[in-house]
């Protein structure tokens, strides 16, 4: 699994975009790039994954740049059921390794 | 609406004793996970399970052991519980396939050991 690196936390205003780095620099040419959201007293969700491109569902965004070394999730519209612990994830098998996320905060 | 359900969502044991965690799910995967979080480290995988009666190492396996009897469940054994294990427990499960495949989770059991 590559090893990935995000900021511990961050901070952003309800109705405004949210962009979550990541770094992923070891990432093979295979694996994915997942992202995982954990709401307080929740498991963790799905948020949204990809490959080469950038990719949208209904919750977000995924910008990957060229090299595959790093990667952003974009929330186009914070509100305050967003914030969460964002975990990125780099795997290539059945295996998920999370690492230890950035906390968002949402301020109203 | 898929779901994962875990059979407590706190659990109080003292060292020593014998602790069953039991995760069930209706989706009809094949694959399922055990997860602990701990504050500060992230989610760590325990054991997986790939189909009925197997079972896969993760990272820190242990002082646990798992059990699949069935499809729909996979539990977690300490085997003599220690205050070390006191965490948050997490089972996840996926459909076989490739790695895109979403993982889904409970909603985790806390687990204090006195």
């Amino acid at each position: 699994d590559a090893k990935t690196t995000q900021p511990n936390s961050m901070e952003s205003n309800e109705e405004e975009p949210v962009h979550l780095p990541c770094n992923h620099s070891t990432i093979s040419g295979t694996d994915y790039i997942h992202w995982y959201r954990q709401l307080p007293s929740q498991g963790p969700e799905y948020v949204i994954h990809g490959l080469t491109s950038n990719v949208n569902n209904r919750m977000a965004s995924l910008a990957i740049a060229e090299d595959r070394k790093s990667s952003t999730l974009i929330l186009h519209r914070a509100t305050l059921r967003d914030a969460a612990v964002y975990y990125c994830i780099g795997g290539s098998n059945y295996k998920l390794t999370f690492g230890k996320g950035t906390l968002l905060t949402v301020n109203p | 609406d898929v779901k994962v359900t875990q059979s407590s969502r706190y659990l109080v044991k003292r060292t020593g004793e014998k602790v069953f965690l039991e995760c069930v799910q209706d989706m009809d995967h094949e694959n399922m996970f055990w997860y602990r979080q701990d504050p500060g480290l992230g989610l760590r995988l325990i054991y997986f399970s790939y189909d009925v009666k197997m079972k896969e190492k993760g990272d820190i396996p242990e002082g646990y052991s798992v059990s699949r009897e069935k499809k729909e469940r996979f539990s977690l054994i300490l085997e003599s519980a220690s205050t070390n294990q006191t965490s948050m427990y997490l089972c996840a499960s996926k459909s076989p396939g490739p790695i895109t495949d979403t993982q889904y989770f409970g909603p985790g059991t806390r687990l204090t050991v006195l």
